[in-house]
């Protein structure tokens, strides 16, 4: 149980795009999902909260213009990366919230902007 | 939000029980205390949860002394497959608000020799 999957695990794109990653809780309601990004050799940083049916919170310093979240139902959040450059090249990771308050992480999804 | 200080690294041999303490000197009385293993390229992996005492599961046991000041997570017998980072982390309780939020340190790499 607590099965948290994301789409796409890996995806390139061209500078200027836009690239949207779904996550989703599989087998578990969550209210509540966030989003994380990880550079290399580094740890997860927080960049978003995302409730269901309301904005996201987003963390001082993460642009919520650039980085859409929609959180349409209680088991799918979607991050949006819009005009994405080289520097948004990241490991992006999303956790849904359980019941039992735990955070079960995504496998993560690998953005390479060229 | 209560922060974390655990080593930077930790090594040992297959077969031995690795103890990984965490200091959480500032946690609040809301605050549980959660582990993940996380591999390269994986998002973090759910070990265990506490709130005090001890708590044990069918792959590590978590220690908490009554001041909840500081944690450690116990793993029994490692194998090489146990290498990677374990983060400790303390998040609120309160399930209707966005303070479950986690925050990540540099985490413990643990790595196991044969």
């Amino acid at each position: 149980g607590a099965v948290v999957s994301q789409h796409p695990s890996r995806v390139i794109c061209k500078s200027g795009t836009s690239v949207k990653i779904e996550c989703r809780s599989l087998d578990f309601q969550a209210t509540t999902m966030f989003w994380y990004r990880q550079f290399p050799k580094q740890s997860l940083m927080l960049m978003a909260t995302s409730n269901e049916g309301s904005k996201a919170t987003y963390e001082q310093g993460v642009e919520k213009d650039k980085f859409l979240i929609n959180h349409a139902s209680l088991t799918l959040s979607t991050l949006t990366v819009t005009s994405a450059h080289p520097e948004d090249s990241s490991f992006y990771i999303c956790s849904a919230r359980a019941q039992t308050d735990t955070q079960y992480f995504g496998p993560g999804t690998r953005l390479t902007v060229l | 939000l209560a922060k974390t200080t655990q080593p930077i690294s930790m090594d040992s041999y297959e077969g031995q029980e690795v103890n990984i303490t965490c200091s959480h000197n500032n946690i609040a009385t809301n605050d549980y205390i959660t582990w993940y293993q996380q591999f390269p390229s994986q998002g973090p992996r759910f070990i265990i949860q506490g709130y005090k005492t001890k708590v044990t599961n069918e792959v590590a046991s978590l220690f908490i002394p009554a001041d909840r000041k500081s944690s450690t997570l116990s793993l029994p017998r490692v194998s090489l497959s146990d290498t990677a980072v374990y983060y400790c982390l303390v998040g609120d309780l309160d399930r209707g608000s966005t303070l479950g939020r986690l925050y990540f340190g540099r985490g413990t790499q643990l790595t196991v020799w044969p």
